[in-house]
């Protein structure tokens, strides 16, 4: 099955520096890749998401990106704000089973 | 986003007793829900998927007789946690996928569940 590993676990910025969070899954049929955000006590809220047939996508500060050979997905955050700070996962979803598999959390603080 | 709600945010409740925490898909019909349970500073853990009219089907070592699963409506699912003990305390999650668009999962803001 599916295995998805989220690096790293936790990552401390500067408020105006750039984050970034890599992944990487390994069954090639995945095909569809979302990020989560989770405030403390809260359910994950969707951010973004890529499908395989497009090897980036943006929206204002946030990017994702794509690498299909490589299997390999991240998430990029520029000009960071302390609300960022909370936790991100990232996602890969197979054709088949139709099930998400999560990544194991990137805990992202953002220091003013 | 579409917006799932769920109900109720947190319970306590003693060892023995039954709870339900009811979950909504509120702008959008859900054609399958799931149930993931979250432990402090971990992961999702997906319990259960189901699909309206049908039976859930459970991840391998969830107890499908004290976790119950009812998918209602294309809107409403529920859990019932049976015969709740204090190992069952966790942070309990819906999330509903609808057929519109690209199929995106979308998350209720969870259950705090704690047994006495």
């Amino acid at each position: 099955g599916e295995n998805v590993e989220q690096h790293p676990s936790t990552l401390s910025v500067q408020e105006g520096d750039s984050a970034v969070i890599k992944c990487t899954y390994s069954d090639s049929a995945s095909n569809y890749f979302p990020w989560y955000k989770q405030e403390l006590g809260k359910g994950p809220q969707l951010i973004i998401d890529i499908r395989s047939n497009v090897g980036e996508k943006k929206d204002q500060r946030i990017a994702v990106t794509l690498n299909k050979t490589a299997k390999h997905f991240s998430l990029h955050i520029t000009e960071t704000q302390p609300e960022d700070s909370a936790v991100y996962f990232c996602a890969a979803r197979d054709t088949g089973f139709q099930k998400l598999v999560f990544g194991t959390g990137t805990r992202l603080l953002v220091s003013p | 986003g579409a917006v799932v709600s769920q109900h109720p945010s947190r319970v306590i409740c003693k060892s023995g007793t039954s709870v339900k925490i009811e979950c909504r898909s509120l702008d959008f019909q859900a054609t399958t829900m799931f149930w993931y349970r979250q432990f402090p500073k971990q992961s999702l853990m997906l319990m259960a998927t189901s699909n309206e009219g049908s039976k859930a089907t459970y991840e391998q070592g969830v107890e499908k007789d004290k976790f119950l699963i009812n998918h209602a409506s294309l809107t409403l699912s529920t859990l019932t946690v049976t015969s709740a003990h204090p190992e069952d305390s966790s942070f309990y999650i819906c999330s509903a996928r609808g057929e519109l668009g690209y199929n995106e999962q979308f998350f209720g803001p969870g259950t705090r569940l704690t047994v006495l």
